[in-house]
């Protein structure tokens, strides 16, 4: 199945500095690559997405470039605010062992933007 | 339109007693995902439901267990509760069940096992 590795799993950055996480999977097969935020007490929320025939996507402050090549896609925050700060995961849609495709969580990085 | 919506918020059980979580999908999705998040740690999968059929199973005793009914909502039953079952218990629905599918997930069950 597919495995995807996060990191890193804490990062600090000054208020108005660039964030950028970085995920690897292992499933050349994945096609869709979900980022999500999680606010402490809060579920995951989608906040940007990319599929394997586009190689970077962005929404205002937010991007997502893909690398099929080596496998690895990353998340690039600008200009980054104290709301910014939360947990965010990647996740890859890969095959599952049940024959159909599901999505597969990196273990998360808490983002913590200093004033 | 309405999210994924979980009940209850908070629950507190005891040790060994049973514990149900439930969960509505958003309106036309199908498919139902159960995944448990310990305190301060990763999305663990735990269940996944579509139109009715548990698809996949996560690496999770035979105590946890679940069901979609013909609605699409799903509840999950956790047996003989342990301490380290404490949780966050998160849902997510999805429209399409094969590859690209976007899940949505709900905020989630607080569950506290004393």
């Amino acid at each position: 199945g597919e495995n995807v590795e996060q990191h890193p799993s804490t990062l600090s950055v000054q208020e108005g500095d660039s964030a950028v996480i970085k995920c690897t999977y292992s499933d050349s097969a994945s096609n869709y690559f979900p980022w999500y935020k999680q606010e402490l007490g809060k579920g995951p929320q989608l906040i940007i997405d990319i599929r394997s025939n586009v190689g970077e996507k962005k929404d205002q402050r937010i991007a997502v470039t893909l690398n099929k090549t080596a496998k690895h896609f990353s998340l690039h925050i600008t200009e980054t605010q104290p709301e910014d700060s939360a947990v965010y995961f990647c996740a890859a849609s890969g095959l599952s062992g049940a024959g159909s495709y599901q999505l597969t969580f990196g273990k998360g990085t808490k983002l913590s933007v200093i004033p | 339109e309405a999210g994924v919506t979980q009940s209850p918020t908070h629950l507190i059980k005891t040790r060994g007693q049973q514990a149900t979580l439930r969960c509505s999908p958003i309106s036309g999705h199908t498919s139902v995902y159960w995944y448990q998040q310990a305190l301060g740690l990763g999305l663990q999968f735990l269940l996944w439901y579509d139109e009715g059929e548990e698809r996949n199973r996560g690496n999770f005793p035979p105590r946890f267990s679940g069901r979609q009914f013909p609605n699409y909502s799903s509840e999950l039953n956790v047996n003989a509760l342990e301490l380290e079952d404490s949780a966050l218990y998160l849902c997510a629905s999805s429209l399409v069940k094969f590859s690209g599918n976007t899940i949505y997930f709900g905020e989630g069950s607080w569950l506290t096992v004393v």
